[in-house]
């Protein structure tokens, strides 16, 4: 499969649950990243991973944890979470490490938190 | 602060050309880039500008003026296709950092 692939694509959980999102690209990048989508909200940028080394943590509360086993895959493992954690969450891989020009995105996950 | 603007909503007609602007204060500033969202799907990259200028990719353009903070995507010969959401983002200091506008929903009716 192309391109950059998230799953689950929808997700519910209560707040005492944990889950982990999973993020897949096979197209050779260097850098990998989590965005939080809120509706009318700008992208939020969570973590990024440069040539598989966490280079932010952009003071993203604990409940929200990140993996990165190698350059291919991503994790975001999430437990203990708030119903305003309830967002489209977004992996996205540039090329050439973080200096890479465009940002390539997943569909996303759909996060509901009860 | 650091902080990117554009319209919340704009509403145009197929066939037309509408421009849907964005201004920026960022500290620093390495290339500005614009994306396309369409409802329920991932943004994907529409053009950079990191020069002043317009760039042009079909019936996309997309024009920087890095003095006065100032960009804007022109979209001509508008289609159906094109009701989407568009994402300004600058890439600001030294850390190649987006920093994202919370994007302009554009509304295209026949």
């Amino acid at each position: 499969e192309t391109g950059v692939t998230q799953t689950p694509r929808h997700l519910v959980m209560g707040m005492t649950n944990k889950k982990s999102l999973k993020c897949e690209q096979h197209l050779g990048h260097n850098a990998m990243y989590w965005y939080k989508q809120s509706a009318k909200k700008p992208l939020e940028l969570m973590f990024v991973y440069n040539f598989k080394e966490q280079t932010e943590n952009n003071s993203v509360p604990s409940r929200f944890s990140p993996e990165c086993p190698n350059s291919s895959h991503l994790f975001l493992h999430l437990h203990t979470l708030q119903p305003e954690d309830s967002a489209l969450y977004l992996c996205a891989s540039t090329p050439h490490g973080v200096q890479g020009n465009e940002q390539f995105f997943g569909p996303g996950t759909r996060l509901t938190v009860l | 602060g650091q902080n990117i603007d554009q319209p919340t909503e704009m509403t145009a007609t197929e066939g037309a050309i509408v421009q849907i602007n964005c201004t920026y204060q960022t500290s620093g500033f390495n290339g500005l880039f614009w994306y396309q969202q369409h409802a329920g799907e991932a943004p994907t990259f529409l053009s950079y500008n990191v020069l002043d200028g317009l760039e042009e990719k079909g019936r996309f353009s997309s024009f920087l003026s890095r003095s006065k903070g100032y960009s804007y995507l022109l979209l001509k010969e508008l289609q159906m296709k094109d009701s989407a959401s568009y994402l300004c983002a600058v890439r600001g200091g030294s850390n190649y950092q987006l920093i994202w506008g919370a994007g302009t929903k554009l509304i295209i009716k026949p």
